[in-house]
């Protein structure tokens, strides 16, 4: 009964390669997130986005984008890998107006 | 299972005035502590991040504590503005990547 889910859990792809990584949420929560996790562990927002609004950090490259087929969903779709987008990526959701945030286990993306 | 809370849950001051929020958790066995602050309607924004072997962690007007062994974290806000104002979140990281929040201190600087 996994409560956020994300495939795969390791990426190694090649740079320049087109790549995405799936979000899957069973809590009938209505907002999504993406965090990148970077070298130092720190947790950076990426996208935050429920079926009204999509909210994107201004510091995210336009290679990256959320693609959400329903509101169970949050998929993160990254164009052209540069050597710099290796890191872990967490997906998380949150009911609505609350600010409890459960997270995936998190997809370890290498790019070589 | 982890507990984290945060005490106070709100907090109003004037603007110029230093201010402490606390926040414990139950179990010390932490990979991490992540101090967060989330605008309405937002993500959330990393502030600090405290790993379980440091004691503190300074970013301009922020300085967070960490005190594992009493499962106590601090996040100091010195000169505080209203820009400030928001709902402050602390999170703690166990070693299986799981995350947890706590309740939030929603702070109010008042110009």
């Amino acid at each position: 009964d996994t409560a956020v889910s994300q495939t795969p859990k390791y990426l190694v792809t090649q740079m320049g390669n087109d790549k995405s990584i799936k979000c899957e949420q069973n809590l009938g929560h209505d907002t999504m997130y993406w965090y990148k996790q970077d070298s130092k562990k720190f947790l950076k927002i990426m996208f935050s986005y429920n079926n009204k609004e999509l909210i994107i950090n201004e510091t995210v490259p336009n290679r990256f984008s959320p693609k959400s087929p329903d509101k169970a969903h949050l998929n993160l779709h990254i164009n052209s890998l540069e050597l710099g987008d290796s890191a872990v990526y967490f997906c998380a959701s949150s009911p609505q107006g609350r600010a409890t945030q459960y997270f995936g286990p998190g997809t370890r993306l290498l790019v070589l | 299972k982890q507990e984290v809370t945060q005490i106070p849950a709100a907090l109003s001051v004037p603007e110029g005035e230093n201010l402490v929020l606390n926040c414990s958790f139950t179990d010390s066995a932490i990979y991490n502590l992540q101090w967060f602050r989330q605008d309405p309607g937002k993500g959330l924004t990393s502030l600090l991040l405290i790993q379980s072997s440091q004691r503190e962690q300074t970013s301009g007007r922020l300085n967070a504590s960490l005190d594992k062994s009493s499962g106590r974290s601090t996040l100091y806000i010195a000169a505080s503005q209203p820009g400030d104002s928001a709902t402050y979140l602390c999170a703690v990281r166990d070693t299986g990547n799981q995350f947890y929040f706590g309740t939030g201190t929603s702070l109010t600087v008042i110009p």
